[in-house]
């Protein structure tokens, strides 16, 4: 396992259409965040998940939002009908609960909306 | 609510200098604090953690003080490198909330 995976890379979608992207963890970590950031802010939280129950919604994460980790390992997040103001880094991170280690940040994917 | 503040927002030194981020933060209540490093376009690296109990850790050239009383922390680069030229964010966990909290990062730049 060589950490936090995040697919695809890079996403250039049309204003109105729906996007999807994954995120696979550290396998051995049962919390798992999704984060978005904006050029020249540091990254906002979105949600988390723990295990496959998600836990915590910020109200950045608007009904046009929806994300999921069915079996507890894997997660993606939809945007429905994508807005110009959507286009930012979207980062996933994970971490084991109760330890003292911190977060480990995949690569993260970067959308634009055109 | 709690708010991060880096200083400065963005730094150029020649290489060799030893130099000093700043992080603070509102609400003290922390459990953890953590420095990460971001290339342009990039993920996040994760550079140091401190324990709201520690009072600093040290990896490599690089050393983060936390003083939770006073809601600060700083990290320091020894003689710096061409290479250490990336974005630095810090970001705070709380007590009671699982999100981090993020700055807004310092732009570093290490002249050749």
């Amino acid at each position: 396992d060589t950490g936090v995976s995040q697919n695809p890379r890079h996403k250039i979608t049309k204003r109105g259409q729906n996007v999807t992207f994954r995120c696979d963890p550290i396998s051995e970590h049962n919390r798992l965040y999704w984060y978005r950031q904006t050029l020249g802010q540091g990254p906002e939280f979105l949600t988390y998940f723990q295990n496959e129950a998600q836990l915590e919604k910020s109200r950045l994460l608007s009904d046009r939002f929806s994300a999921e980790r069915p079996k507890g390992s894997f997660s993606t997040l939809e945007i429905q009908r994508t807005e110009q103001g959507d286009s930012a880094m979207y980062l996933c991170a994970s971490s084991v609960q109760g330890s003292f280690d911190g977060y480990t940040f995949g690569s993260g994917t970067r959308l634009t909306v055109v | 609510k709690q708010e991060v503040t880096q200083i400065p927002a963005a730094l150029s030194v020649p290489e060799g200098e030893n130099l000093v981020l700043n992080c603070s933060f509102t609400d003290s209540a922390i459990y953890n604090l953590q420095w990460f490093r971001q290339d342009p376009g990039k993920g996040l690296t994760s550079l140091l953690l401190i324990q709201s109990s520690q009072r600093e850790q040290t990896s490599g050239r690089l050393n983060a003080s936390l003083d939770k009383s006073s809601g600060r922390s700083t990290l320091y680069i020894a003689a710096s490198q061409p290479g250490d030229s990336a974005t630095y964010l810090c970001a705070v966990k709380g007590g009671g909330a699982d999100g981090l909290t993020f700055g807004k990062g310092t732009h570093l730049i290490i002249q050749p």
